[in-house]
């Protein structure tokens, strides 16, 4: 079974519609992290966020918002008001604490398109 | 602030042939990883090292070789390339602890012929 699993292989949509990337997880792990990555068209891996499984707490940042649930085993990822530049295929990766290291799972993308 | 350093850009092999992927960070960061990147598959580990002289298999090893003899740098190995090795690979360096984030190279565009 994947330990990350982002189900929307691409998804479309026009400037400035909001949209929102999903990832579920699946740990035995009491303490992990979730990670976002965004790779844009010209290749390179950017971190976006980090979160720890202890802290629930949603986080803006921006036109970024995250929305973690462990009841769901989710963390949820939206942009408000899409703009071209968020074109990108993002990522939802996982670190375990009995990994012992940074290691990531990683699950296998959503291409965002936006069209103008 | 070079970060991670991913050398070279893009490389054409013919099978059988044999080459290595340079990767070097300047971050004094114990921790170093290889990934490949398929379509539709997302990033799937290839080998990690949490320090000089220490490394360790990932989830797809099989073709690959790694060492460590320096903090900086995590040079990956193909002895003789196939096709299926065909694929975009990322160095990444973290702090070793579970939790850091991981900090990318900008890739290697491999093609075995």
């Amino acid at each position: 079974a994947q330990k990350v699993t982002q189900a929307q292989t691409e998804i479309s949509v026009v400037e400035k519609e909001d949209v929102t990337l999903d990832c579920v997880y699946e740990t035995r792990d009491t303490t992990y992290y979730l990670f976002w990555y965004k790779q844009p068209p010209s290749g390179e891996l950017v971190f976006l966020i980090r979160r720890n499984s202890f802290d629930e707490q949603n986080e803006i940042s921006g036109r970024y918002s995250w929305n973690f649930q462990k009841s769901t085993s989710s963390f949820n990822f939206t942009i408000t008001a899409s703009q071209v530049v968020d074109s990108a295929v993002y990522f939802c990766a996982l670190s375990e604490s009995s990994s012992g290291y940074s290691t990531l799972t990683f699950g296998k993308g959503t291409m965002l398109l936006v069209s103008p | 602030n070079a970060g991670v350093t991913q050398t070279p850009k893009f490389q054409v092999l013919k099978t059988g042939q044999s080459m290595t992927l340079q990767c070097a960070q300047d971050m004094n960061h114990e921790y170093m990883s290889w990934y490949r990147q398929d379509p539709g598959m997302g990033l799937r580990l290839i080998h990690y090292s949490v320090g000089a002289g220490i490394t360790d298999q990932g989830e797809v090893p099989n073709g690959y070789n790694v060492s460590r003899s320096t903090t900086e740098d995590f040079p990956l190995r193909l002895l003789s390339a196939a096709p299926s090795q065909t694929s975009v690979y990322f160095c990444a360096s973290s702090y070793g602890q579970v939790g850091q984030p991981q900090h990318f190279g900008d890739g290697t565009r491999l093609s075995i012929l």
